[in-house]
């Protein structure tokens, strides 16, 4: 069973701030998205990154996949009471028929 | 609009009385599957199906049934619900090959 870890898991900053999410597996994943997800809805995509050492960027989050493919990071640049929920990683491995695993998750609180 | 709908979103419920939640997506995916999240533990995967008739195992199927009759449909039927699968539980779909999961709103199980 592939396994993804998430650090932290709870993070507590103030607007302003600058934030780096950590998810780590010993596996290899042919592809790693970030979800975000909001108190009583689901979890919604933000990115996917397929490419060793790719770096996406959307507004003040740059995610970044790992040259190795088994580890990925999502920094936070000003982060504002916005960006308040619950970001998941999840990866994802061709061929295999169950599609995503998912780390557990770091719930962000940005405090304004 | 795209979306994936499940209902209910909120069940309280007694143990052993048999409970059906239905989960209809209207983008024509062939993937779906079933989550369960409970704190601390992320999404694990209960159930997926490949396409109609093809379902399988994920990580914590014990005490749960789905089926696939028809593409857009995939419910999770729980025969003698227990309090241990009280549970915030997610359905989501997606096209083949580990593209973008789209998920329901949720659904709130409480067993008592």
């Amino acid at each position: 069973t592939q396994l993804l870890e998430q650090s932290p898991q709870f993070l507590s900053i103030q607007e302003g701030e600058n934030l780096t999410v950590y998810c780590n597996s010993s596996s290899v994943f042919s592809s790693l998205q970030w979800y975000r997800q909001e108190p009583g809805e689901g979890p919604v995509l933000l990115v996917t990154v397929v490419t060793g050492g790719e770096v996406k960027k959307l507004k003040r989050l740059t995610f970044q996949f790992g040259d190795a493919r088994k580890d990925s990071s999502l920094h936070i640049t000003a982060a504002q009471p916005g960006d308040t929920g619950l970001y998941l990683c999840a990866g994802g491995s061709k061929g295999s028929a169950r599609q995503l695993t998912f780390g557990s998750g770091t719930q962000l609180t940005v405090l304004p | 609009e795209a979306q994936v709908t499940q209902n209910p979103r909120y069940l309280i419920t007694v143990t052993g009385k048999k409970l059906t939640v239905t989960c209809s997506q209207n983008m024509n995916h062939e993937y779906m599957s079933w989550y369960r999240q409970d704190p601390g533990l992320g999404l694990r995967q209960i159930y997926y199906s490949m396409n109609v008739e093809v379902t399988d195992k994920g990580d914590v199927p014990e005490g749960y049934k789905v089926s696939r009759k028809e593409k857009r449909n995939f419910p999770l039927i729980l025969e003698s619900p227990s309090p241990n699968q009280t549970s915030l539980y997610f359905c989501a779909s997606s096209l083949a090959g580990n593209t973008e999961a789209f998920f329901g709103q949720g659904t709130r199980l409480t067993v008592v």
